[in-house]
């Protein structure tokens, strides 16, 4: 069965530094991938997506991510971070074919940002 | 535009009792999803709509659990007798399914608690 796995429950980072959230996946087919990102008392946002073509997609808010097909890994990335990017990210995985259409999303990394 | 929008955005019911959570997706999307978030479970599909095709229930935990949607746009779903264990957050989402390719958008969720 698929799954994501999103190892680091929790990340502290001072404001300023460098970001990077891990997730891998277990799919056998090529699969879409996603990272939402949640704060307190929200919804989930998009903050970027890979379908196909280049492995390095930009996303909003500065976040970058990396598709790498042979470590199975989307890791999410920002070059500074911002006190305003405390929150909480997904990433979500959803097949590229076939009927099944739902995001399996990982565990969640909650990030907090140290001024 | 605007967004999917859920309501209401907060519920407190009694063990047994019924509610009905509601979803309003985006003008036009053909596509709508049901998520569940809880603590010990993470978020997890429930329901999956598409267009006139019969719904993907496969995520529905039990039968006190039902959903529809009317004239392909607002979204109803049922929980029937609820049980504390369904306090959770109810997270709505609509896509637009364009060359196989679709992104899901969120609504703020509702958050049910069952004392």
């Amino acid at each position: 069965a698929q799954s994501v796995t999103q190892p680091d429950i929790h990340i502290t980072v001072s404001e300023g530094a460098s970001l990077e959230l891990r997730c891998n996946y277990s799919y056998g087919a090529t699969p879409y991938l996603f990272w939402y990102v949640q704060s307190p008392g929200q919804g989930l946002q998009l903050l970027l997506k890979y379908f196909s073509g280049d492995t390095l997609v930009q996303g909003i808010k500065g976040f970058e991510a990396e598709f790498k097909r042979s470590q199975s890994s989307f890791n999410l990335r920002k070059p500074s971070v911002h006190w305003s990017d405390a929150a909480e990210y997904f990433c979500a995985v959803t097949l590229s074919s076939g009927s099944a259409r739902q995001l399996t999303f990982g565990s969640g990394t909650q990030l907090t940002v140290l001024p | 535009g605007a967004g999917v929008s859920q309501s209401p955005s907060n519920k407190v019911t009694e063990k047994g009792k019924d509610v009905e959570l509601r979803c309003d997706p985006i003008s036009g999307h053909t596509a709508l999803y049901w998520y569940r978030q809880s603590l010990g479970q993470g978020l997890e599909f429930l329901i999956y709509f598409q267009g006139n095709s019969a719904p993907d229930k496969s995520g529905l935990p039990s039968d006190r659990f039902s959903a529809e949607r009317t004239g392909g746009s607002v979204s109803t779903l049922t929980i029937q007798r609820t049980q504390q264990e369904d306090s959770a957050v109810y997270l709505c989402a609509s896509s637009f399914i364009r060359g196989g390719l679709e992104t899901q958008y969120f609504g703020p969720g509702t958050r049910l608690l069952v004392l």
